[in-house]
């Protein structure tokens, strides 16, 4: 399973752009890159998923270059709900299961 | 609400009592995951489900851990002899099997367990 390294904390500012950049030098071929929101005393909730180039929905835009090796995570115009731990993720099926290897996150503080 | 849902929501309770938790999937998602969790870290996998079939068990799970999906739907995580090193957040996911873009695990809120 890849490993992943990220920022483990970030500040920002109420309006500003987020960006959260996360590497994995060994992701392999059938490897996906997923990011998950935690909130204290709450389960992770899926943000985005890619594979390649740029994914964009209504929460986020997920950056991955073409050698794949790392990924970035933007926020467009935070505000103080997204204060949050972010977890990047790659992974793909092992075997029969999908086991996701979460690191420690980036915990994102986002000040008025 | 059709999230996955996760009973109780909290539980104390004292060294060497045996608890249960039940998780509910979404409905015809057939994979089932439960990891645990401890204050400042990530989430860590215990064990995954294919309907009601155990594929896959972490070295994190001990022998006095045990968890069933007996009909391929809810599922039950009992952990016998509890240890004050039990208290974590007990979280449950759930995903359809399907490509890869359909293996986002959708998490419930968890329980919370404190072993005094």
């Amino acid at each position: 399973l890849a490993k992943t390294t990220q920022p483990i904390s970030m500040d920002s500012y109420e309006g500003q752009e987020v960006n959260i950049t996360c590497s994995h030098n060994n992701i392999a071929t059938n490897d996906y890159i997923t990011w998950y929101q935690q909130f204290p005393s709450q389960g992770p909730r899926f943000i985005i998923q890619g594979y390649k180039t740029k994914v964009t929905n209504e929460v986020a835009s997920l950056f991955i270059p073409a050698d794949r090796k790392s990924s970035t995570l933007s926020l467009p115009r935070v505000s103080l709900s997204d204060t949050a731990v972010y977890y990047c993720l790659v992974g793909g099926e092992s075997g029969s299961a999908r086991q996701l290897t979460f690191g420690s996150g980036t915990q994102l503080t986002v000040l008025p | 609400d059709t999230g996955v849902s996760q009973d109780p929501r909290h539980k104390i309770t004292k060294r060497g009592q045996n608890v249960t938790f039940r998780c509910d999937p979404i409905s015809e998602h057939n994979r089932l995951y439960w990891y645990r969790q401890t204050l400042g870290q990530g989430p860590e996998f215990l064990t995954y489900f294919q309907n009601e079939a155990q594929l896959e068990k972490s070295r994190l799970l001990s022998d006095r851990f045990s968890a069933e999906r007996p009909k391929g739907s809810f599922s039950t995580l009992e952990i016998q002899r509890t240890e004050q090193g039990d208290s974590a957040m007990y979280l449950c996911a759930s995903s359809p099997r399907g490509g890869a873009e359909e293996e986002t695990q959708y998490f419930g809120p968890g329980t919370r367990l404190l072993v005094l």
